[in-house]
């Protein structure tokens, strides 16, 4: 089973810019991937920011953004704000499975 | 309005079994692919199954394969997720993830594995 790379943690000042990246055990990252992001706070069930790379659902915040950088996927955060500090999870597909990578904390401080 | 709703969670002795099932409102069970993804206690996400829309086909975890099974009642609008020879590492909290593009979350259902 692939292995799916985030860093573990990160710190963003308010209203900075800070990029999370999602790396594939088995080599690049590619749209056929189908890379997801999602955000988790304390206590609350995980919800989805980003599908299929880039796309947000109705209530991704305009802040967010997510695109392919190099070999990995990518999150990008313009203009961080408290309620962002969460956990960031990436996944991605293959062949029909999907991996979850193992988080990346985000502090707003 | 979407709601996505499990049931079934429990405390239960290793090499059990334990249904758990997701009810929907909002839209049809069988028009769209269905996750189940777990998250052990402080730990991260765990990908666990899928039911894709139209034929059905699924697909599990290397670590769940053979031992749990992923099925929906489209009468009934809801999904299962049939665990069997359950160990203390199942020990989880059970998401149903539904909708497009795993638009929706439930707040999952509690399974302990302990004797």
């Amino acid at each position: 089973q692939a292995v799916v790379t985030q860093e573990p943690s990160l710190t963003v000042s308010p209203g900075g810019t800070i990029t999370l990246t999602c790396g594939s055990s088995t080599g690049a990252v590619t749209s056929g991937h189908y890379p997801y992001w999602f955000q988790q706070k304390p206590g609350q069930a995980p919800k989805t920011l980003i599908y299929d790379s880039s796309n947000k659902h109705s209530w991704t915040p305009a802040r967010f953004s997510g695109s392919l950088l190099g070999d990995k996927a990518a999150l990008t955060l313009s203009g961080a704000q408290p309620e962002d500090e969460a956990e960031y999870y990436c996944l991605l597909h293959y062949s029909g499975s999907g991996v979850f990578g193992g988080g990346t904390q985000v502090t707003v401080l | 309005e979407v709601e996505v709703v499990e049931s079934g969670g429990d405390s239960i002795q290793p090499g059990g079994s334990l249904r758990l099932s997701c009810a929907i409102s909002g839209f049809s069970v069988s028009r769209i692919d269905m996750t189940w993804v777990r998250q052990a206690p402080g730990k991260g996400l765990e990908w666990v199954s899928i039911i894709f829309n139209g034929g059905g086909i699924t697909s599990y975890a290397d670590s769940v394969k053979g031992r749990f099974t992923i099925s929906r009642d489209s009468s009934a609008n809801t999904m299962f997720l049939h665990m069997n020879s359950l160990r203390a590492d199942d020990t989880a909290l059970y998401y149903c993830v539904a909708g497009p593009k795993n638009a929706y979350w439930g707040q999952g259902a509690m399974v302990t594995v302990s004797s």
